[in-house]
């Protein structure tokens, strides 16, 4: 069975400034997916950055960029430029690119809360 | 396009009531999924839909819970015989056809549910 891990319950970080939120993940399966997602205080999960277990280069979309690390089994998230927008919860998630039925299930990490600081 | 939509937004019940939640998702999107999120922990998946086949359950939806989509549009998730411990934030997400393994989803603001 595959698992997430995000081992920090809270961030913070000032305004303006760079931060890293930490995604080490568990599975016996080559093929993958791995997607970050931010849930603000209104509860609705926004997409915001995907890796496959297969690209080669590291994902970047806007501010945020993934540092896929396939040996360490660790899918770290980056956001530059920290904004007071940015305050949320962040979850890792995990997909199994299943050759069988096909599972389009999500497996999501505990979260990661961040709070920026004006 | 107003994305996903879930209603009611808030749910309180006494134990042992039925509750039943609406989905609607996004106009073209055949795939559609329900979660399960407490306080303090990450989404669990509960079930899929493509159209209107269900062709995914969570051995955490037990037989109190059931789910439909019957046209293949809205979704229904319905609670029977509630219990304190289904006290959580139900999510609804869809996400277009023919997409493949990095499709994202589309998620809704959830209910919350309250058992009493």
């Amino acid at each position: 069975a595959q698992k997430i891990t995000q081992t920090q319950p809270g961030m913070f970080v000032q305004e303006k400034e760079a931060v890293t939120l930490d995604c080490t993940y568990d599975t016996s399966d080559p093929s993958y997916g791995l997607f970050w997602y931010k849930q603000p205080s209104s509860g609705e999960m926004i997409f915001l950055i995907y890796q496959g277990s297969y690209d080669q280069q590291n994902a970047t979309e806007g501010r945020y960029s993934l540092n896929f690390q396939k040996a360490r089994k660790s899918a770290n998230l980056v956001i530059s430029a920290s904004q007071l927008g940015d305050s949320a919860m962040y979850f890792c998630a995990m997909r199994i690119v299943d050759s069988g039925a096909g599972s389009y299930q999500l497996t999501f990490g505990k979260g990661t809360k961040l709070s920026v600081i004006p | 396009d107003t994305g996903v939509s879930q209603n009611p937004r808030h749910k309180i019940t006494k134990r042992g009531q039925n509750v039943t939640f609406r989905c609607d998702p996004i106009s073209e999107h055949n795939r559609l999924y329900w979660y399960r999120q407490t306080l303090g922990q990450g989404p669990e998946f509960l079930t899929y839909f493509q159209n209107e086949a269900q062709l995914e359950k969570s051995r955490l939806l037990s037989d109190r819970f059931s789910a439909e989509r019957p046209k293949g549009s809205f979704s229904t998730l319905e609670i029977q015989r509630t219990e304190q411990g289904d006290s959580a934030m139900y999510l609804c997400a869809s996400s277009p056809p023919l997409g493949g393994y990095n499709e994202k989803l589309f998620f809704g603001s959830g209910t919350q549910l309250s058992v009493l």
